[in-house]
């Protein structure tokens, strides 16, 4: 069964402190891998999806990388606003498709 | 970007009711969309997969006729809570995905659902 594993659950971080979220996956063969953004009470906003092992995507302090077994989200510099929960998702490959989440790591942002 | 819509936002009704609600796609069509359901600090948990024009397919544990689902347009996706009960209370959140392998999901806002 296709596993995700999201660490930290939380994190707390001055404004201006880089870190980065980790998401570990098992899955039978990968045919994506998404991150998402939640805020409290909304439905999860797209960030990036990556396809394969050595892809990199980025959008303003955000980096998003993938290997074979995990994907790391870079935040640089952070600021408070970027305070959500962030969700990482697999998709499997193989003629159902379904896209398993893991539950997210809570970023705080302090300013 | 593709926006999905979610009505109502919030719902309170009685034990024993039924609850609609509605998933739209504002932006582009959708062969298929989902709908999850998100306990507080849990994961999305996917509820079924809805497909234009065909009969949904729900995962495991999930009951068909408590959970109903009609995907009657490339647009619009319709879940109803039959006969709700307390701990049918949850975050209700509904995706739509463009043909195309792989794609991303678009997520609604949510509906927030209370039982009394």
């Amino acid at each position: 069964e296709d596993q995700v594993t999201q660490s930290p659950e939380a994190l707390r971080l001055q404004e201006g402190e880089s870190s980065s979220l980790n998401c570990s996956y098992t899955v039978s063969g990968l045919r994506g891998l998404f991150w998402y953004r939640q805020d409290p009470g909304k439905g999860p906003e797209f960030l990036f999806t990556l396809y394969s092992a050595g892809e990199e995507k980025e959008k303003e302090r955000l980096k998003a990388t993938l290997t074979k077994k995990e994907s790391f989200l870079h935040i640089t510099a952070p600021k408070p606003e970027d305070s959500a929960t962030y969700l990482c998702a697999v998709q499997a490959a193989g003629g159902y498709q379904k896209v398993t989440f893991g539950t997210g790591t809570k970023l705080q942002v302090i300013p | 970007g593709a926006v999905v819509s979610q009505h109502p936002s919030r719902v309170i009704c009685k034990s024993g009711t039924s609850v609609k609600i509605e998933c739209r796609s504002l932006d582009f069509q959708a062969t298929t969309m989902f709908w999850y359901r998100q306990f507080p600090k849990q994961s999305l948990m996917l509820m079924a997969t809805s497909n234009e024009g065909s009969k949904a397919t729900y995962e495991q544990g999930v009951e068909k006729d408590k959970f109903l689902i009609n995907h009657a347009s490339l647009t619009l996706s319709t879940l109803t809570v039959t006969s709700a009960h307390p701990e049918d209370s949850s975050f209700y959140i509904c995706s739509a995905r463009v043909a195309g392998l792989p794609s991303e999901q678009f997520f609604g806002p949510g509906t927030r659902l209370t039982v009394l």
